[in-house]
């Protein structure tokens, strides 16, 4: 498997601004993939992202909402821009670890609330 | 496109016993990877299994295990010997085996709960 770590893990954040969301890997993934999970419910597909290469969004996403950055083959960010109480979420990093394509793990996840 | 049922919105069983939770899928696919997540309240996502399509012996990982369906399209998990340790909410995935962008489609989960 591999190990992976967000930052932060939880945030309280005022409407009207952003948060960047770090995402580390402790080995190079070509795949990472940013998932929200509403309170209480399953987890949906933000979107995808390849180094290199611009993220692919899911329908009901935008880049200008959720801009990423893949700089290099362990570490993404998710931003969440212009904030409201409906972006109150948990927020999951996932790869697919080298080797084991068929596979998928999750970060540990940031918990952020929006007053 | 694909969608995953799971039916059951929670779950009990007592400590020691047996529990077996329920999952569908729909697909017209023939190679895919099905999977269940383990989410504690702590909210950490753990892998706990995963079933090829293309194989037909059912996947066990200690005291999980699933049965796997293909024809029915059902792809059960079975806790034997549940622990305290084991209650959190449960996701059933489905993610197709065609091409390497292919996404994870999750349920809805199951949280289950384990009393003494």
């Amino acid at each position: 498997s591999a190990v992976i770590s967000q930052k932060p893990s939880r945030d309280i954040c005022q409407r009207g601004t952003s948060l960047t969301i770090q995402c580390q890997v402790d080995s190079q993934v070509t795949m990472m993939f940013w998932y929200r999970q509403q309170p209480g419910q399953s987890l949906t597909l933000i979107a995808t992202a390849n180094q290199g290469s611009e993220a692919t969004y899911e329908s009901g996403f935008v880049i200008d909402k959720f801009p990423i950055s893949r700089p290099n083959l362990t570490f993404s960010t998710l931003t969440v821009s212009n904030m409201s109480p409906e972006d109150s979420s948990i927020y999951l990093c996932s790869v697919r670890p080298p080797g084991r394509g068929y596979e998928q793990y999750f970060g540990p996840g940031t918990r952020l609330t929006v007053t | 496109a694909q969608t995953v049922t799971q039916s059951q919105p929670e779950m009990s069983v007592q400590e020691a016993e047996t529990v077996t939770l329920s999952c569908t899928y729909d697909t017209s696919e023939s190679d895919y990877y099905l999977f269940w997540y383990k989410q504690p309240p702590s909210r950490q996502m753990i892998l706990v299994i995963r079933q090829e399509a293309y194989k037909q012996q059912n996947a066990t990982e200690n005291r999980f295990s699933v049965n796997f369906q293909k024809a029915a399209k059902s792809f059960s998990l079975k806790i034997s010997d549940s622990q305290l340790g084991d209650a959190a909410m449960y996701f059933c995935a489905y993610r197709s085996g065609t091409g390497t962008a292919s996404k994870l489609t999750f349920g809805t989960g199951t949280r289950l709960q384990v009393t003494l």
